[in-house]
C-alpha cells in the first residue's frame, strides 16, 4: 500500500530553534507539495516541486522557510528561526504530475508547536 | 476575501440524512473541482473530482458544478457515522502538468447515529 510518509509526526520546539520536516513521496510520483494547515487560514500551499525542481514557492515566507528535494525520495521543509506563529500542521503531498486534474496523495502531517 | 469560500460548520445531521455541502469561488478561470475528505488528525484524501460544469455521481456521493454561478456542491446520501469528517473543496486552473490546488477552509460534518 503506497503512501506518503512524513517525519516527525509531532514536534515541540522553542522559538528561535531550527525545525526540519521530512517527506518521502510515493515512489514514481514526480510532483511534491508542502502545505500548512491552521484553524484560521485552512490549508495553504507553501511550495511545490516537479522532478525535484521548485515550481512555485510564493506561499512560503522566504526569510525563514526553505524547501528542497535532495533526491527523488526525500523532500525537506526547514524553518529557521521558528516562531510561535509557525505552529500548525504541515502536510506533504505527492502526485504523478499529470495534465489536468491529478490526485494529490497527502501524508499524515507533522504537527508543529513552537513555544 | 479568499478565492474559495466554504462554511466551516459544524454541520450536524442524523444518520441516513442527506448531507449538502457547498463552496463559492471568485476566479472564473478554475476548471477542475475536487472534494477532499479529512478525518481528524489525518491528511486529506480525494473523494471526487469534476471538470468544468455538470454533475458526477459515485455511489452515495454526488458532485455538482455551476460555473455560471461559481458554485460547487457535494451531496452525501444515506449518511453514515463514518462520514463524520471535514470536507474540503479544492480547485485548479487548466494547465499542462502538475496541479496547484486552491482549497476552501473545510466544513466539519458530524453524522449522529
Amino acid at each position: 500500500d503506497a503512501r506518503v510518509t512524513q517525519t516527525p509526526r509531532h514536534k515541540v520546539t522553542e522559538m528561535g530553534q531550527e525545525v526540519t520536516m521530512r517527506c518521502q513521496p510515493i515512489l514514481g510520483h514526480n510532483t511534491v507539495f508542502w502545505y500548512r494547515q491552521t484553524m484560521m487560514q485552512g490549508l495553504e500551499l507553501l511550495a511545490y516541486f516537479r522532478n525535484r525542481a521548485p515550481l512555485d514557492d510564493s506561499g512560503m515566507p522566504k526569510d525563514r522557510f526553505s524547501a528542497e528535494m535532495p533526491d527523488a525520495t526525500l523532500a525537506t521543509l526547514k524553518i529557521q528561526p521558528s516562531e510561535p506563529r509557525d505552529s500548525a500542521v504541515y502536510f506533504c503531498a505527492s502526485g504523478l504530475g499529470l495534465a489536468g486534474t491529478d490526485t494529490q496523495y497527502f501524508g499524515p502531517g507533522t504537527r508543529l508547536t513552537v513555544l | 476575501q479568499k478565492e474559495v469560500e466554504q462554511d466551516p460548520g459544524p454541520l450536524s445531521v442524523p444518520e441516513g440524512a442527506i448531507v449538502s455541502l457547498n463552496c463559492t469561488y471568485s476566479n472564473s478561470a478554475f476548471q477542475y473541482f475536487m472534494w477532499y475528505r479529512q478525518y481528524s488528525r489525518k491528511g486529506p484524501e480525494l473523494l471526487m473530482y469534476t471538470y468544468s460544469s455538470g454533475n458526477k455521481e459515485d455511489g452515495r456521493f454526488t458532485a455538482q458544478v455551476d460555473k455560471s454561478s461559481k458554485y460547487i456542491s457535494l451531496f452525501i446520501r444515506d449518511s453514515q457515522p463514518s462520514d463524520s469528517a471535514t470536507y474540503l473543496c479544492a480547485m485548479s486552473l487548466i494547465k499542462a502538468a502538475g496541479n496547484k490546488l486552491t482549497f476552501g477552509g473545510g466544513t466539519r460534518v458530524l453524522v449522529k447515529p
